[in-house]
């Protein structure tokens, strides 16, 4: 089974501050990898996919870098809407594993 | 536009078969290109993924959850559902059904809101 893991699990961070998340896999993904959004009560929402494709309709401060075992997500210039917990997921398997998730709070 | 609604109990006791069914509509399972599937997420915790299923019936399991879990597709009511036996406290989760492309677009870009499932007597 891939192990996916997230680093940090907490960030701290202020508004306009540039944020990376790092999402490292146990094997080899290719670049079958994608990063979610989501907030308290609401269903995760898709931000980048194929490792650094955006989404449509997705802020272009949201990018995403790597190939193989080691992604980040960068959000340059936080804005107060993207307070959230991030997770990462390998879509290399037949079902995909998420990391265990980043919160991004206010500092 | 494609939406999906889950249906199902929400307070299910243990030992028993939970049964959850996905409605999309707005675009139909039969058209192919993308797996539709489930995944849960406990109280305050991550997400895991259950399982998923082609139109044509491939299905994919966690091999974790496999011996408990069954899910299959009712193209003409355009539905998917899943099943989940044997029941524990384990099992409360929030269950969502998920639309999730083939090949390297590959991210699940649909997903309905989530229903929480409660396990308890």
């Amino acid at each position: 089974d891939i192990q996916m893991t997230q680093s940090p699990s907490t960030l701290s961070a202020s508004v306009g501050d540039r944020v990376t998340i790092t999402c490292r896999a146990s094997q080899s993904v290719r670049s079958w990898l994608a990063w979610y959004q989501q907030k308290p009560g609401k269903a995760p929402k898709l931000l980048i996919y194929k490792a650094s494709s955006l989404e449509t309709g997705v802020p272009s401060r949201f990018s995403g870098r790597g190939s193989g075992t080691e992604f980040t997500l960068t959000i340059s210039g936080l804005q107060p809407d993207d307070f959230a917990t991030y997770y990462c997921q390998e879509y290399n398997s037949d079902l995909g594993t998420f990391g265990q998730g980043t919160k991004v709070e206010i500092k | 536009h494609l939406q999906l609604q889950e249906s199902g109990p929400g307070l299910v006791k243990p030992s028993e078969t939970l049964s959850l069914t996905c409605t999309v509509s707005g675009g139909s399972i039969s058209s192919g290109g993308y797996y539709w599937g489930w995944i849960r997420q406990p109280p305050g915790k991550g997400l895991d993924c259950i399982a998923s299923i082609y139109y044509t019936g491939s299905t994919y399991y966690n091999p974790s959850l496999r011996s408990r879990v069954t899910i299959s597709v009712d193209t003409s009511k355009n539905q998917f559902s899943l099943k989940l036996t044997s029941l524990t406290a384990a099992d409360t989760a929030v269950y969502y059904c998920t639309r999730r492309g083939l090949g390297l677009k590959g991210g699940i870009d649909f997903w309905g809101q989530g229903t929480l499932v409660t396990v308890s007597s």
